[in-house]
């Protein structure tokens, strides 16, 4: 079964500083991964999709890293703002479909 | 092109009650899919659909039934609600290339 790992479950720094998120995951054979977005009481927002076939995707600030052999992918995201602030969730897709979650990292951006 | 749309937003159900979450999408994709969010479990898949007429069972299937007599809708019934049913539903659909988009959720509670 894919065990799907998000370090650090919570994360604090002030407006202007760069963010690390990391996702680990135990079986490397995986069709893609995805970055999510939750704010509080609301649905999943779609950051990146990273195929299995990439190293990494981007978009505006975001960045997006795939090291399949080692089971890890880390989203970036640069010159963080206040509205920044969510929870950053990390999904792993089979070929089936079928998403495993990571518990998720929740980001507090300080003004 | 509303996405995925979800009904209702909210439900309050006594034990023992029965009811149906609606799902349906504009996209025209065949996947679809249904997951619960717990705090502490992340989240999990009840069913998935590869297709009218086709529906299968995912990680946490008991107690919901599912059907998909066309593309656009795949609603969720929950047969005789439990305390433990209590969650927050969230429906999802997935391009061709694995992009999966979530709907708003819908928050269930019963007492």
């Amino acid at each position: 079964k894919q065990e799907v790992t998000q370090i650090p479950a919570a994360l604090s720094v002030p407006e202007g500083e760069n963010l690390v998120l990391n996702c680990s995951f135990t079986d490397s054979a995986i069709y893609n991964l995805q970055w999510f977005r939750q704010d509080p009481g609301k649905g999943l927002t779609s950051l990146l999709l990273i195929q299995s076939s990439q190293r990494e995707q981007t978009s505006g600030r975001l960045n997006a890293s795939l090291d399949k052999s080692s089971g890890r992918s880390t989203l970036y995201i640069a010159a963080s703002q206040p509205g920044d602030s969510a929870t950053y969730l990390c999904a792993v897709n089979r070929d089936d479909y079928k998403l495993s979650f990571g518990a998720g990292t929740t980001v507090t951006v300080r003004a | 092109n509303a996405g995925v749309t979800q009904t209702p937003k909210f439900q309050v159900l006594k034990t023992g009650q029965s009811m149906t979450l609606q799902c349906a999408q504009d996209m025209n994709h065949e996947y679809m899919s249904w997951y619960r969010q717990d705090p502490g479990m992340g989240l999990r898949l009840i069913h998935y659909s590869v297709g009218a007429g086709i529906t299968d069972q995912g990680e946490v299937p008991n107690g919901y039934n599912v059907s998909r007599s066309t593309t656009e809708d795949f609603p969720l019934r929950l047969l005789s609600a439990a305390p433990s049913q209590t969650s927050v539903y969230f429906c999802a659909s997935s391009s061709r290339r694995g992009e999966q988009y979530f709907g708003p959720g819908t928050r269930l509670t019963v007492t």
